[in-house]
């Protein structure tokens, strides 16, 4: 993932709102993709999860959209609640050699207004 | 209830010390991973392990060396810990998705460092 500097991009949503959050990915040859979800004083923990052979894939309330032409993953969350504010980070994942890593991107964090 | 624990929340060492951070996961998983945590950089991989005793360095493994003896068992070592060493120390674990299953890595809580 890119550096975007010492801020992390926010997005601010109305409670009960959809939560648009959006990531660029760098690798073309990256085959699968995840969303993560950080809150404060907590590692980061699995949200949703997408392969490169799909375009789209729906959990409860969140749903991950993949664009492999432009390289863009978005996360949506539906009914935006309290508990949603966070910091969320998507992953693309390379594998080599019977190993693999994720490449994580830089963050996005999500404020919801009451 | 998967579970991965580092050995410390929070720790302060001072310049030149030597510096051990445990995780330990209980899920019999193959592959650990050690990441540091800085604002606006996200999650950066410095070593990771897919076996007990192997270790592959990630991005950014320069200052820091690892020890897997044990499966359930990965160890950040900072051997003379520098003041830009001052971050958030995250573990993680994973199975490998040998049959096409999940991709999924398990975090622990994270250790914050401090060097002064």
């Amino acid at each position: 993932g890119e550096s975007v500097g010492l801020h992390l991009p926010t997005l601010s949503v109305q409670e009960g709102d959809n939560s648009i959050i959006n990531c660029a990915y760098s690798n073309s040859a990256s085959d699968y993709f995840i969303w993560y979800k950080q809150e404060s004083g907590k590692g980061p923990q699995f949200i949703i999860d997408i392969r490169s052979n799909m375009d789209k894939r729906q959990g409860q309330r969140v749903t991950v959209l993949l664009n492999k032409t432009v390289k863009h993953l978005s996360l949506q969350i539906a009914a935006t609640q309290p508990g949603d504010s966070a910091v969320y980070f998507c992953a693309e994942t390379i594998t080599t050699s019977g190993t693999y890593k994720y490449i994580f991107g830089t963050g996005t964090r999500l404020k919801v207004l009451a | 209830d998967v579970k991965v624990t580092q050995s410390s929340r929070y720790l302060v060492k001072r310049t030149g010390e030597k510096v051990f951070l445990e995780c330990v996961q209980d899920m019999d998983h193959e592959n650990m991973f050690w990441y540091r945590q800085d604002p606006g950089l996200g999650l950066r991989l410095i070593y990771f392990s897919y076996d007990v005793k192997m270790k592959e360095k990630g991005d950014i493994p320069e200052g820091y060396s690892v020890s897997r003896e044990k499966k359930e068992r990965f160890s950040l070592i900072l051997e003379s810990a520098s003041t830009n060493q001052t971050s958030m120390y995250l573990c993680a674990s994973s199975l490998y998705p040998w049959d096409g299953s999940s991709y999924e890595q398990y975090f622990g809580p994270g250790t914050r460092l401090t060097v002064t």
